[in-house]
């Protein structure tokens, strides 16, 4: 089942935070986000396994609610080159093959 | 460098016509991937293939064929009977090592395949 990804767009100006959420019904496993540019491949940022860790790339940080099935991504004083699309993915069991993309959000920096 | 290389980049199919798109990577990866994928609808899993000479199907299998007679090969054929094959369509591979869920995904650029 798809994981539902909020917003669904969002513009921010230069310097400002924005945080995207990837939800899920159905228990997850583990969740990997990704940033892709328009025509471009998709880019891997991070994975977080269940167990509520927090992980960070420069200011690009994430978050893995096991309880709520939710992940969250926080980015902090964007920058231009953080415009795109980004995607989570979700493995929903140790036996899941299946890496379940959601519709992603797309985001726009402005200067 | 390792990479995943998709060829060719654009491709046009007439009604009728089977077309086959390229995916080969040197990684050394034993997990290769086909997603197709659509203005809004995020990343659609096609076929996937754990190790050579075996494949599942994805969400969206009909239509499409897949080989996997090298480790390094995952050639995708757009059939006939896919009769909206108009997106972009993208390969990618991971390494088996670690549990399922932790090994990222490495993805090629992509082909973008419309009707003529």
């Amino acid at each position: 089942q798809q994981p539902v990804q909020s917003p669904q767009a969002v513009i921010l100006r230069e310097g400002e935070d924005a945080v995207i959420n990837c939800s899920s019904s159905k228990a997850l496993y583990s969740v990997h986000w990704y940033r892709q540019k328009h025509g471009e491949a998709p880019v891997f940022l991070m994975i977080l396994l269940k167990g509520g860790e927090q992980k960070g790339h420069e200011k690009i940080s994430a978050s893995f609610n096991e309880k709520k099935q939710q992940s969250s991504l926080y980015l902090t004083a964007s920058q231009l080159s953080y415009s795109g699309t980004y995607f989570c993915g979700t493995y929903s069991g140790a036996g899941s093959y299946q890496l379940t993309f959601g519709k992603g959000t797309k985001l726009s920096v402005i200067p | 460098d390792g990479g995943i290389t998709q060829s060719p980049k654009y491709l046009f199919r007439k009604e009728g016509q089977n077309v086959t798109l390229s995916c080969e990577q040197n990684l050394n990866h034993d997990a290769m991937y086909w997603y197709r994928q659509d203005p809004g609808q995020g990343l659609r899993l096609i076929y996937y293939s754990q190790i050579v000479n075996d494949f599942q199907k994805g969400d969206i299998a009909e239509g499409y064929s897949v080989s996997r007679e090298k480790k390094e090969s995952f050639p995708l054929t757009v059939t006939s009977a896919q009769k909206n094959p108009t997106a972009f369509y993208l390969c990618a591979s991971k390494t088996a090592g670690g549990g399922r869920g932790n090994q990222p995904q490495h993805f090629g650029d992509g082909t973008r395949l419309s009707i003529l």
